[in-house]
C-alpha cells in the first residue's frame, strides 16, 4: 500500500539536543513538506521541497534544517536553536503542482524536557 | 502576510447540514483546500477549489468566491464520525512559479449531537 511513514510516533529529548524526524513516502510524489502543529492551532509550514536536492524555507524555518537526497525521503532536524520545539510534527507529500491536495503521515509528537 | 479566519467551534445535530465558513487574506492566491483532522490524528484531504464555484464530493461540498476571498465547506447528512476539526488552507504562488506549501487556518471544531 502506498503512503507516508513517520517515525517514531513519540519522541522525548533533553533541551539542547538536536533530533532528526524521519519521513518516507512511496507515493512517487515529487513534492514533500514539513509542518508543525501546536495544541488548538492550525498547521504551520516549516520547509518544503519540490525536487531532489532542492528545498525552500516555509514560514517558520528558524531552528530547523532538512535534506532531500532521495525522492522518497525528507528528514527534518530540530536543532537546539529552536526555542519551543515541543509540538506535533507532520510530514506531507503531493504531486508536483497539486499543492492543494496533500497526503499526510501519522505525525511525530516531540517533547523536549 | 497571510491570514485565514474560520469559526473556532460549530455544533450541529446528526443528520443535519452544517456550513463552515472561511475568509482569507493572502497575496498570490492559488487555491483553497479543506482538511479534516480527528483528535490525535493526521489531516486528511477533503476538497480543493482553484476556481470560483461549487465542488461536490459525496456528502461534502466546497465553495469558493475569489472576488470575496471567501469559501465554505458544506457537510450534509451529518454522522457522528464527522465530529472532528476542519481546516481551510490556502496555497500561494511563489516567485519561481507554481505554488509553495499550504497556510492553514486555526481550524473549526465540529461537534455532532445525537
Amino acid at each position: 500500500d502506498g503512503g507516508i511513514t513517520q517515525s517514531p510516533k513519540y519522541l522525548f529529548r533533553k533541551e539542547g539536543q538536536n533530533v532528526t524526524l524521519s519521513c518516507e513516502q512511496n507515493l512517487n510524489h515529487d513534492a514533500m513538506y514539513w509542518y508543525r502543529q501546536d495544541p488548538g492551532q492550525g498547521l504551520r509550514l516549516i520547509y518544503y521541497s519540490q525536487i531532489v536536492n532542492d528545498f525552500q524555507k516555509g514560514d517558520i524555518a528558524e531552528g530547523y534544517s532538512v535534506s532531500r537526497e532521495k525522492k522518497e525521503s525528507f528528514p527534518l532536524t530540530v536543532t537546539s536553536a529552536q526555542k519551543n520545539p515541543t509540538a506535533f510534527y507532520l510530514c506531507a507529500s503531493s504531486i508536483l503542482g497539486q499543492v492543494g491536495e496533500q497526503f499526510f503521515g501519522p505525525g511525530t509528537r516531540l517533547t523536549v524536557l | 502576510g497571510q491570514s485565514l479566519e474560520q469559526p473556532s467551534e460549530v455544533t450541529a445535530v446528526e443528520g443535519a447540514i452544517v456550513q463552515i465558513n472561511c475568509t482569507y487574506q493572502t497575496s498570490g492566491f492559488y487555491g483553497l483546500s479543506w482538511y479534516q483532522q480527528h483528535d490525535g490524528g493526521a489531516p486528511t484531504f477533503l476538497s480543493y477549489n482553484g476556481l470560483d464555484g461549487l465542488e461536490e464530493t459525496g456528502r461534502f461540498s466546497s465553495f469558493l468566491s475569489r472576488s470575496d476571498s471567501y469559501g465554505y465547506l458544506l457537510l450534509q447528512e451529518l454522522q457522528m464520525k464527522d465530529s472532528a476539526s476542519y481546516f481551510c488552507a490556502v496555497s500561494r504562488k511563489h516567485s519561481g512559479g507554481g505554488a509553495d506549501g499550504l497556510t492553514f487556518g486555526k481550524g473549526t471544531h465540529l461537534i455532532i449531537q445525537p
